[in-house]
């Protein structure tokens, strides 16, 4: 049963520190998404990747924030240095985006943040 | 910014009732997905109606679609409690793969 493995699933961590979150792709997917919800702004696209290749990252901030795919079992997303404000639930997405013009997403479980 | 809107942002249905849920957008799209999210999990694709198409059925889901309108519906018919969660749509507009997610509707359905 393929799926979106996403690690940890919870972190509490404090101000200033820095926290990696950790994503496997389905394998054979080419695209990967990592969002962040949260109550009040809902589902953000903070950015994604094609064939490991960063296609967008506007919805991120680029100061404290960095994504990458050191392969393409693994996609990362990095926040240095934390902060309360970026206390959310992160989800990453992976799907085939290609001729058949369907682009069906599927996210893991997702992880929970919270900056104290 | 999210494109899709979705109305209602709450709907408590009893189990049995059909429920209807709706979404607008603003740009042309290639496709209109719907996916539903359970508490603590992440959202799970349920039914995609393609630009050309007005209307799709899966199981108890119906989807409609309206560009002109630019808008489209699900309707959930004899919802169960297991059926409680939230729905988002999400429009496909050929922007190398993104989807635009709405805010959602929160469904519950009381035994």
């Amino acid at each position: 049963d393929a799926r979106v493995t996403q690690t940890p699933r919870h972190k509490v961590t404090e101000m200033g520190q820095e926290v990696t979150m950790r994503c496997q792709p389905i394998l054979g997917h080419n695209t990967v998404f990592w969002y962040r919800q949260t109550m009040m702004q809902g589902l953000e696209l903070l950015a994604y990747f094609r064939n490991r290749a960063p296609l967008d990252d506007s919805g991120m901030p680029k100061d404290r924030f960095s994504a990458e795919m050191p392969d393409a079992t693994l996609a990362t997303l990095k926040i240095q240095p934390s902060e309360p404000r970026d206390s959310a639930v992160y989800f990453c997405a992976s799907g085939f985006v290609g001729t058949l013009d369907k682009n069906i997403q599927y996210f893991g479980a997702g992880t929970r943040l919270s900056v104290l | 910014s999210q494109q899709g809107e979705e109305d209602p942002q709450a709907l408590s249905i009893q189990e049995g009732e059909n429920a209807t849920m709706n979404c607008s957008y603003k740009t042309s799209i290639n496709n209109l997905q719907w996916y539903r999210q359970n508490s603590g999990r992440g959202l799970v694709h349920l039914i995609l109606i393609r630009s050309n198409e007005r209307e799709k059925h899966s199981g108890r889901l119906r989807v409609t679609l309206d560009t002109s309108k630019k808008s489209s519906s699900l309707l959930i018919t004899a919802s169960r409690a297991a059926d409680t969660a939230s729905y988002f749509c999400a429009t496909d507009g050929n922007q190398g793969g993104k989807l635009i997610f709405g805010q959602g509707t929160e469904l519950s359905v009381k035994p």
